[in-house]
């Protein structure tokens, strides 16, 4: 079993739903909880990270993180075309990133 | 605008040959990563360095995978030899060591080993 699991989806919304990602791990001692988004043939780039237990709302995107039951979420309100892309779940341990499969969504104009 | 910078950015080759990519991490950040991904795997870590030291290799297959970092500008993943298996996006991260697991990606290299 990996230590993050992530449904790769696909998942296909119209332009202005809510997408809603989430994951789940096994490591308890994970203390950052991040989220990086990956368009075709680019590399990850930073979305969200949170510390620890909570929400964090950047705009039109919101991250939570329940320690207790080790699940994590990103929530994308007004979803625009452009948000079309892969959003991958990261965590770390010992400053080694575990990454989640990453869910593939497109946003349908 | 500061970023990653890998070489090359495709490469095509076959079973048997050397492949080494490149990368520049980005000016002031004193950790870098190397990272493989496939539709299989995902995501792996392959190694990573900090002030030019090796920290963590145990990603990498060591008989034929070797990570160096000459200089601060510059680090270096070698395969040899390569296998069909070796086939991915190789993407090279770098940080400021702050904690929190902010890796700035470069562009990624994709091999294709025949």
């Amino acid at each position: 079993q990996k230590e993050v699991e992530q449904d790769p989806g696909p998942l296909s919304v119209p332009e202005g739903a809510i997408v809603s990602l989430n994951c789940t791990y096994s490591n308890s001692a994970f203390q950052y909880f991040m989220w990086y988004r990956q368009y075709s043939r680019k590399g990850p780039e930073l979305l969200m990270y949170t510390y620890s237990s909570g929400n964090k709302e950047d705009g039109r995107f919101t991250a939570q993180v329940d320690k207790s039951s080790k699940y994590i979420s990103l929530f994308i309100r007004d979803s625009q075309p452009s948000d079309s892309a892969t959003y991958l779940c990261a965590m770390n341990n010992d400053y080694k990133l575990s990454f989640g499969a990453g869910t593939t969504v497109t946003v349908r104009a | 605008d500061a970023r990653v910078t890998q070489t090359p950015r495709h490469k095509v080759t076959e079973m048997g040959q050397e492949v080494t990519m490149r990368c520049q991490p980005i000016l002031g950040h004193n950790t870098v990563f190397w990272y493989r991904q496939t539709m299989m795997q995902g995501l792996e870590l392959l190694a990573y360095f900090r002030n030019r030291a090796p920290l963590d290799d145990s990603g990498m297959p060591k008989d034929r995978f070797s990570a160096e970092m000459p200089d601060a500008t510059l680090a270096t993943l070698k395969i040899q030899p390569s296998e069909p298996r070796d086939s991915a996006v190789y993407f090279c991260a770098s940080d400021d060591f702050r904690g929190a697991g902010e890796l700035f990606f470069g562009e990624g290299s994709r091999l294709t080993v025949l």
